[in-house]
């Protein structure tokens, strides 16, 4: 079955300091991943997406992703982590057909203290 | 790009009772989805649409549900006969998908809430 799993349900960090969310996933094909930041009673945004290419993605906001294929790991990372950062993150893989649903983790909530 | 717009933000109903919810996805966007979101958990995909097309129904989704989209543009979801167990954020996202864009990401609107009472 086509899934990810987001093993921690909080990261707290201070401000400045650098930010890990961490994904894994599980797919029979290629995966296509995808990283979502939600902010409360609002609707999901997204920050950025693996579909082939370099194993470093860059996205919004000055997030960027490590594809690990032998880890089928897909973590986002950012080098200084700011308070506006603090909310939920959600981790999602694009199952079979390209074009078709997106399939998410469970989210990870940030806190960012200053 | 005005983003995609949900109808309404909120939503109380008592047991038993209809309920409606509209999205009017980008205007551009050819494909169209509907996610359940309840609280401390990710988007639960129910439905998608290519164009006036239902491609796809989520085997979790009750006959209760129908998600409609009949002119290729916005799409509306009904939920009969509500329940408790149907609070939630429901959450409609669009996207382009053509020869031209592959594998573009979901662009979600500020989602509707039902409080079912």
């Amino acid at each position: 079955a086509q899934s990810v799993a987001q093993p921690e349900d909080q990261v707290n960090v201070a401000e400045g300091n650098p930010l890990t969310v961490k994904c894994t996933y599980s797919v029979s094909g290629n995966p296509y991943l995808f990283w979502y930041v939600q902010y409360p009673n609002r609707g999901l945004q997204f920050l950025l997406k693996y579909i082939t290419g370099d194993n470093l993605v860059k996205g919004s906001y000055g997030f960027e992703a490590e594809f690990n294929k032998s880890q089928t790991s897909f973590h986002l990372k950012k080098p200084s982590a700011l308070v506006s950062d603090s909310a939920l993150y959600f981790c999602a893989v694009r199952p079979f057909e390209i074009g078709g649903k997106l399939i998410f983790g469970q989210g990870t909530e940030l806190s960012v203290k200053p | 790009d005005t983003g995609v717009s949900q109808n309404p933000r909120h939503k109380i109903t008592k047991r038993g009772q209809n309920v409606t919810f509209r999205c009017d996805p980008i205007s551009e966007h050819n494909r169209l989805y509907w996610y359940r979101q309840t609280l401390g958990q990710g988007p639960e995909f129910l439905t998608y649409f290519q164009n006036e097309a239902q491609l796809e129904k989520s085997r979790l989704l009750s006959d209760r549900f129908s998600a409609e989209r009949p002119k290729g543009s916005f799409s509306t979801l009904e939920i009969q006969r509500t329940e408790q167990g149907d609070s939630a954020m429901y959450l409609c996202a669009s996207s382009l998908e053509g020869r031209r864009a592959v594998n573009s990401p979901l662009h979600f609107g500020n989602g509707t809430r039902l409080t079912v009472t």
